[in-house]
């Protein structure tokens, strides 16, 4: 088993769509969530982090980490062309060693 | 927001050559950076992870000979592909986190080419 399971995709959605983005995780120890946003042949940029369950909310994004399910989500919010990405799941039980997804292209199709 | 810089962003060279990759923080000090690879439709694979005055702490598998790397500086890291061949093409991506245990920030990645 995998240490952090994401499906990979792609996932299309029309202009304004709210898009629902998981990730499951195997190991309870794991205490950080992040989200990362990579365009094609660009390095990944950080939407959220957080490090306890509950909702974090930026913008159009909410995170969403339940530990008890070890289950973590994205949720976007009016989604817009510009969204159109692969969004990278990460965890870990510190920063400093991080697991990461293999991503969900998503496409928003105006 | 936190801002790293990678530098080059494409590189197409000869087999045999040498070639170094340059990652900057620009806006905070980084105590710890990360060299990833990354194939295409594959997630993340960490090479190896340097702290500042340091040597690297490389992932089973990669040669730490072949992929040399300096963090000689809070803002600076280089990765140095020594005698690339073409298997060692692909993209490579560097990350910074500073302290307090803070999240990593990525470079923009540099596309390697090896003819």
């Amino acid at each position: 088993q995998k240490e952090v399971e994401q499906d990979p995709g792609p996932l299309s959605v029309p202009e304004g769509a709210i898009v629902s983005l998981n990730c499951t995780y195997s190991n309870s120890a794991f205490q950080y969530f992040m989200w990362y946003r990579q365009y094609s042949r660009k390095g990944p940029e950080l939407l959220m982090y957080t490090y306890s369950s509950g909702n974090k909310e930026d913008g159009r994004f909410t995170a969403q980490v339940d530990k008890s399910s070890k289950y973590i989500s994205l949720f976007i919010r009016d989604s817009q062309p510009s969204d159109s990405a692969t969004y990278l799941c990460a965890i870990s039980g510190g920063y400093q060693k991080v697991t990461f997804g293999i991503g969900t292209k998503l496409q928003v199709i105006p | 927001g936190a801002v790293v810089s990678q530098h080059p962003s494409w590189v197409i060279c000869k087999s045999g050559t040498s070639v170094k990759i340059e990652c900057r923080s620009l806006d905070f000090q980084a105590t710890t950076m990360f060299w990833y690879r990354q194939f295409p439709k594959q997630s993340l694979m960490l090479m190896a992870t340097s702290n500042e005055g340091s040597k690297a702490t490389y992932e089973q598998g990669v040669e730490k000979d072949k992929f040399l790397i300096n963090h000689a500086s809070l803002t600076l890291s280089t990765l140095t592909v020594t005698s690339a061949h073409p298997e060692d093409s692909s993209f490579y991506i560097c990350s910074a986190s500073g302290v307090n245990n803070q999240p990593q920030h990525f470079g923009d990645g540099t596309r390697l080419s090896i003819l």
